[in-house]
């Protein structure tokens, strides 16, 4: 199946500062989508970027398709960015792998 | 709108007994995941259903059952537990399943433990 690795595994930022996560995918595919776990467990879509780039307010979100991988850029960080980000690839319609995420932390 | 809700939130078992995890969603979505994620992992998918009346195993789905009562409510069922079944159950919905551009949304999740 599709292998989906992500960078950094953990990444602690101060307030204010901006960040850039990676996620890496094995074979090509037709949808890539990002979401947010926060500190108490609670996942959240952000983004559906099979290809090109989105933006929603300070979050941003790019996928090189032909390079197989995706970026997800972080502005201005806030302490409530703080939680884990995954990237998911899909292998069958709907079914998806996930990555295993990028920790952050930010601090005030 | 409440969303996906999941019951219940925690339940601690002894090895051997059987649960059912309740999942529902009142989003009128078509398709309906079960996930696992353990500790440090990203989730694993255990079962979907594209439709009522339909079920179609994941990366894991030894050890657990599935059933896609109706549309609004997806049950995931463990006939015998083990400890490796200790992890964080989350149920997710999305509208059609068959497009590409598919939001899933998901519950809060049930912490299992099983001792």
């Amino acid at each position: 199946g599709i292998q989906v690795e992500q960078s950094p595994p953990d990444l602690i930022l101060q307030e204010g500062a901006n960040s850039t996560l990676r996620c890496n995918f094995s074979d090509s595919v037709n949808n890539l989508q990002w979401f947010h776990q926060n500190p108490w467990g609670q996942l959240i879509n952000l983004f559906y970027i099979p290809s090109g780039t989105k933006q929603n307010g300070r979050l941003s979100a790019t996928t090189v398709a032909t390079e197989r991988y995706s970026l997800l850029y972080i502005s201005s960080s806030q302490t409530t960015d703080s939680g884990v980000y995954f990237c998911a690839a899909p292998y069958n319609f709907n079914k998806f792998y996930f990555g295993s995420g990028t920790k952050l932390n930010v601090k005030p | 709108n409440a969303g996906v809700t999941q019951t219940p939130k925690f339940q601690v078992l002894k090895t051997g007994q059987s649960m059912t995890l309740q999942c529902a969603q009142d989003m009128n979505h078509n398709s309906m995941y079960w996930y696992r994620q353990d500790p440090g992992m990203g989730l694993r998918l255990i079962y979907y259903s594209a439709s009522e009346g339909t079920t179609d195993k994941g990366e894991v789905p030894n050890g657990y059952n599935v059933s896609r009562l109706n549309k609004r409510e997806f049950s995931l069922r463990l006939e015998s537990a083990a400890p490796s079944q200790t992890s964080v159950y989350f149920c997710a919905s999305s509208l059609t399943g068959l497009f590409e551009a598919d939001t899933q949304y998901f519950g809060p999740g049930t912490r299992l433990t099983v001792l």
